[in-house]
């Protein structure tokens, strides 16, 4: 069972919408949670870095949650364009291993007119 | 300040070639990640290097993968006798120290006939 659960596993929403992804993870001890934006062909970059202590996280306009105690994170997208259209994956970093990232699977979110 | 490099975009091999996968991490950046995501699966951790030596390679194959960072030059990702299996996209990530975010390249598509 990967360690790094992510839903929906595709998602597809019209222009101007909100939408929320979710994040279940099992990966313990937990040191912080971050979001990636993986474009079609491209490589991940980051959306957002949240620690244990912090639940909340804005960049414009994606916003992600971290509840620490029930091990799950959730991004929404607010107002949504076409050039949101990627994959989007949570990865949880374990402490004591901040150099090796474990990647859900993604949600591959679809944006359309 | 070019982003992370990694060339070839595509490679093709044919069953018992060998690969070479090069990324040239960031600008000032020392740390060097390697990580393979098979179709329809997430990233999975291969290697970490911090120039000329390897820090943690517990994602590595035990045999035919085997992974540089000479003081000189860009990382190699070196994959021997590859074999169907091995097809996948590999990126490479770079940081300025294990705790600061990962920057992706954008990936080599290794393709194995």
């Amino acid at each position: 069972k990967n360690q790094v659960e992510q839903s929906p596993q595709s998602l597809i929403i019209l222009e101007g919408k909100n939408c929320t992804l979710q994040c279940n993870y099992t990966v313990s001890p937990f040191s912080n949670l971050r979001w990636y934006k993986q474009d079609t062909g491209r490589g991940p970059v980051s959306l957002t870095i949240m620690t244990f202590s912090e639940n909340t996280k804005s960049n414009g306009r994606y916003t992600a949650t971290l509840d620490a105690d029930t091990k799950q994170s959730s991004l929404h997208i607010t107002a949504s364009q076409l050039s949101d259209s990627a994959s989007y994956i949570c990865v949880v970093i374990k402490t004591g291993t901040a150099s090796k990232l474990t990647f859900g699977t993604g949600t591959r979110l679809q944006v359309t007119l | 300040n070019a982003g992370v490099m990694q060339n070839p975009r595509h490679l093709v091999r044919r069953r018992g070639q060998e690969a070479r996968l090069r990324c040239s991490p960031m600008k000032g950046h020392s740390h060097v990640y390697w990580y393979r995501q098979l179709p329809e699966e997430g990233l999975k951790f291969m290697v970490y290097l911090q120039k000329e030596n390897i820090i943690d390679e517990s994602g590595m194959p035990k045999e035919r993968f085997s992974a540089e960072f000479p003081k000189e030059g860009p990382s190699i990702l070196r994959i021997q006798q590859v074999v169907r299996g091995d097809s996948a996209a590999y990126f490479c990530a770079s940081s300025v120290d294990r705790s600061d975010i990962q920057y992706f390249g954008a990936g080599t598509r290794l393709s194995v006939l």
